[in-house]
């Protein structure tokens, strides 16, 4: 069965550091999003991304966050300058289209000390 | 403003029994909901989804109910069984492509 990847599964950084979170989308999807979840609590939707543009955001996803899909298969999360409150897990999820399932990956738990 | 809440924070039943889990929602404007299944230290697994334009759909072993005039969501499992202790969460698609999911509900199934 097709499935969203993540890597790396846990990093640690040091506050102010920047980080690259990276996922694998399911190959035929076009609509790509990342999600966190701060221990013990909901998960919050940050970005959806479609046909190479940003599509909508939340206001978690300020200018210290970007997306990128550098080619045909990664999609990446980049925080520019990590902060304390930045720790979470970090979700990739990718859909065939809009209004359609939503898969998830395992999560990329961020620490940043 | 708008948000997804849900009722009940830990429901637990014995294995065999059915459980119902619900979800409130506020923006009337959202036409997608899907239930997720989350386990420890793993994503949201999808379960089910409904559109605003249907008031129930079945799955395997599993039953989303949709009442559009109260704006509620419930999720019936029937025979629960230990493996679907997990927590569950609702999500509802309002904005184009956003999903807003609610706090979670705790299902513990006793043996």
């Amino acid at each position: 069965e097709p499935e969203v990847t993540q890597t790396p599964s846990h990093q640690v950084t040091q506050m102010g550091q920047e980080v690259i979170l990276r996922c694998v989308p399911i190959s035929n999807h076009l609509y790509f999003y990342w999600y966190r979840q701060i221990l013990g609590q909901k998960v919050e939707f940050l970005v959806s991304f479609y046909n190479n543009e940003i599509s909508e955001k939340s206001e978690i996803f300020d200018d210290q966050f970007s997306v990128e899909r550098p080619d045909g298969s990664n999609f990446t999360l980049k925080i520019r300058s990590t902060k304390l409150e930045d720790s979470a897990m970090y979700f990739c999820a990718s859909s065939e289209d809009r209004a359609t399932e939503a898969f998830f990956g395992q999560g990329t738990r961020l620490t940043v000390v | 403003g708008e948000n997804v809440g849900l009722h009940l924070p830990t429901l637990s039943v014995q294995e065999g029994d059915n459980s119902i889990i619900n979800c409130a929602y506020s923006n009337s404007a959202s036409d997608y909901f899907i239930w997720y299944k989350q386990e420890s230290g793993k994503g949201p697994q999808f379960i089910i989804d409904i559109r605003s334009n249907m008031d129930k759909r079945q799955g395997q072993r599993v039953t989303v109910l949709l009442n559009k005039t109260v704006k509620h969501l419930s999720l019936q499992i029937a025979a629960t069984q230990p493996g679907d202790s997990a927590v569950y969460f609702c999500a509802e698609m309002g904005g184009y492509s956003t999903l807003t999911f609610g706090k979670g509900t705790m299902l513990l199934v006793s043996p």
